[in-house]
């Protein structure tokens, strides 16, 4: 069974560029969430996908946006990057359905100049 | 203010030492988790806790969730170099079931 898959693993960009970040979800999961995670802190919910529909956004701008699949993978997008915006990025994928255990990734290290 | 306080923040310890660390707030949860996140690594799953009262056990890791379930403790017998890591509570809640996380306890055990 594959795990989550997450790339890239270390990225870095300039304030005011884009960045897109992939996730393969692990077989048989349907659903996909992202997390950002800053230094020290415990991973803060972005937004979370299922059947290529946004299921559910936190507290982020809409310069923060995403895309699922058919195949259930998922892109987590960022225009007009800032420098607060440098952070783990963690994509946790589960089956469908309430309180299915999510399964993290490994999580893109994002460093803004 | 954070909904979930973990607490300590960090803790350094020997190996063979036992210790302590608590997730505490003042809603009440229908479950908690427990994950563990190590250096370049997501989150991995640990336990659920449900019921108030709870104890849980994974080899030498003691979980238990507070009668009022407000607040969890997860205790470690003997921690070994490899329980180094960042110890989260969470909770699922919102119309996604989304985790809300603690800021974590930063554990470092010294061989």
């Amino acid at each position: 069974e594959t795990g989550v898959t997450q790339s890239p693993t270390h990225l870095i960009k300039t304030r005011g560029q884009q960045v897109t970040l992939r996730c393969s979800s692990q077989s048989g999961h349907n659903t996909v969430s992202w997390y950002q995670q800053a230094l020290g802190q415990g991973p803060q919910f972005i937004f979370q996908y299922y059947r290529e529909e946004e299921n559910g956004r936190g507290n982020f701008p809409p310069r923060f946006s995403g895309l699922q699949f058919p195949n259930y993978s998922s892109e987590l997008n960022v225009n007009a990057l800032e420098l607060d915006d440098s952070a783990l990025y963690l994509c946790a994928s589960s089956r469908g359905g309430s309180n299915q255990p999510q399964h993290f990734g490994d999580g893109t290290r994002l460093s803004i100049l | 203010t954070q909904l979930l306080e973990q607490s300590p923040q960090f803790l350094s310890i020997q190996e063979g030492e036992n210790l302590t660390v608590y997730c505490n707030s003042s809603s009440v949860f229908s479950s908690l988790q427990w994950y563990r996140q190590e250096p370049g690594e997501g989150p991995v799953l640990l336990v659920t806790v449900v019921t108030g009262g709870e104890v849980k056990k994974l080899k030498r890791l003691t979980f238990q969730f507070g009668d009022a379930r407000k607040d969890s403790s997860l205790h470690i017998t003997a921690a070994q170099p490899g329980d180094t890591g960042l110890y989260l509570c969470s909770i699922s809640s919102g119309s996604a079931r989304q985790l809300t996380f603690g800021s974590g306890t930063q554990l470092t055990v010294l061989p």
